[in-house]
């Protein structure tokens, strides 16, 4: 499978624990993007990077949110004292900008469920 | 900010039918693209059709195509000849090229086609 995946697919936790995501992108994509969906509406930028470089945060990150992506390949998305407000289903998408490519192609996404 | 609206939250149409999706955006930029995305129920997020700012020329992808009316800031979708594989949310999103890349989403329409 060539494709983005992301794991886990589902995550049920606790209020105040910590969870960490992890996607991996398709292979040769420099450029890797999170996105939060909560129900009914639209996906919403969160963070991206460019190799291993994070280059840009949303507002929307707040400081119990981090993201990793240590040697340009798969990243990582921490979020730490988890809340209500939290649960999601947490995007990732990758891109080939070295290529021209504008076309991001979306993993399955992790839903997380904040009890 | 760019911003994306998407007017209608559900529409539905009869297998073999044509249907028409609403998106409005404001950007006062000008290198920008415009895509719409099609979100299948519990599967993940694809490109349909792309439309790059600067082009007059309407995008058609098969049974896919845009009116992209610049002045008016208006990207509508329609699908033609209506399949029940159709049925998905579509969402409405930009990318201000240069700029990170990053997409703004719509809040999206849920589409049912009807056997």
């Amino acid at each position: 499978d060539t494709g983005v995946s992301q794991n886990p697919r589902h995550k049920i936790t606790k209020r105040g624990q910590n969870v960490t995501f992890r996607c991996d992108p398709i292979s040769e994509h420099n450029r890797l993007y999170w996105y939060r969906q909560t129900l009914g509406q639209g996906p919403e930028f969160l963070t991206y990077f460019q190799n291993e470089a994070q280059l840009e945060k949303s507002r929307l990150l707040s400081d119990r949110f981090s993201a990793e992506r240590p040697k340009g390949s798969f990243s990582t998305l921490e979020i730490q004292r988890t809340e209500q407000g939290d649960s999601a289903m947490y995007l990732c998408a990758s891109i080939h900008k070295l290529t021209g490519g504008t076309e991001q192609f979306f993993g399955p996404g992790t839903r997380l469920t904040v009890l | 900010a760019q911003t994306v609206t998407q007017s209608q939250p559900e529409m539905s149409v009869q297998e073999a039918e044509t249907v028409t999706l609403s998106c409005t955006y404001d950007t006062s930029e000008s290198n920008y693209y415009l895509f719409w995305y099609k979100q299948p129920p519990s599967r993940q997020m694809i490109l349909v059709i792309r439309q790059e700012a600067y082009k007059q020329q309407n995008a058609t992808e098969n049974r896919f195509s845009v009116n992209f009316q610049k002045a008016a800031k208006s990207f509508s979708l329609k699908i033609s000849d209506s399949q029940l594989g159709d049925t998905a949310m579509y969402f409405c999103a930009f990318i201000l090229m240069d700029a990170g890349n990053m997409l703004t989403f719509g809040g999206g329409t849920r589409l049912m086609v009807k056997p």
